[in-house]
């Protein structure tokens, strides 16, 4: 296990289309993240789940994002009907219960681009 | 608001300079502070953290000062070697079960031959 994995590492896709991102977190990792990055900006706090429980959701952009870990192992975080405002890296982070900075991962996150 | 900010959005230094980097957070029950480093095509990497009840904090090369009274810290590095240019943030790591963690806008760090 080498980390945090995310898959596509790019996404391009034309607006109105559904897009669903894959995170593979660290194997012993409790806790899943998701963050959004756009340019020159921090990551913005998404979702998190603890192993399969999705315990915060409140800050999904909007409806039209949605988050599942069904078996408390990978994670998938979908768009539907993509608009360009939705241009950004989305990051996944894992950790430990504790849930501290010095226990987080992040993964090298997915670009997406809508065009 | 609630927020954390950086005071310089670009730093150049010289290799073998030291290298300070500013953060100003209005929160003042923050108790939990980190600085990352990210670089291009990457995920935020963990640098250094404190805690409220500190106001120093020393890594390798690294060092963070935290000033509760103006609400400020800042993240020093010693002898900045050309892989140090990097963007670097410095992040909340609030209390609460999710410890999600409020980012600042970052400080691109350039090191100069």
């Amino acid at each position: 296990d080498t980390g945090v994995s995310q898959d596509p590492r790019h996404k391009i896709t034309k607006r109105g289309q559904n897009v669903t991102f894959r995170c593979d977190p660290i194997s012993e990792h409790n806790r899943l993240y998701w963050y959004r990055q756009t340019l020159g900006q921090g990551p913005e706090f998404l979702t998190y789940f603890q192993n399969e429980a999705q315990l915060e959701k409140s800050r999904l952009l909007s409806d039209r994002f949605s988050a599942e870990r069904p078996k408390g192992s990978f994670s998938t975080l979908e768009i539907q009907r993509t608009e360009q405002g939705d241009s950004a890296m989305y990051l996944c982070a894992s950790s430990i219960l504790t849930g501290l900075a010095r226990d987080y991962t992040f993964g090298s996150g997915t670009r997406l681009t809508v065009v | 608001g609630e927020s954390v900010g950086l005071h310089l959005p670009t730093l150049s230094v010289q290799e073998g300079d030291n290298s300070i980097i500013n953060c100003a957070y209005s929160n003042s029950a923050s108790d939990y502070f980190i600085w990352y480093k990210q670089e291009s095509g990457k995920g935020p990497q963990f640098i250094i953290d404190i805690r409220s009840n500190m106001d120093k904090r020393q890594g390798q090369r690294v060092t963070v000062l935290l000033n509760k009274t103006v609400k400020h810290l800042s993240l020093q590095i010693a002898a900045t070697q050309p892989g140090d240019s990097a963007v670097y943030f410095c992040a909340e790591n609030r209390a609460g079960s999710a410890r999600q963690l409020t980012f600042g806008s970052g400080t691109q760090l350039t090191v100069l031959p």
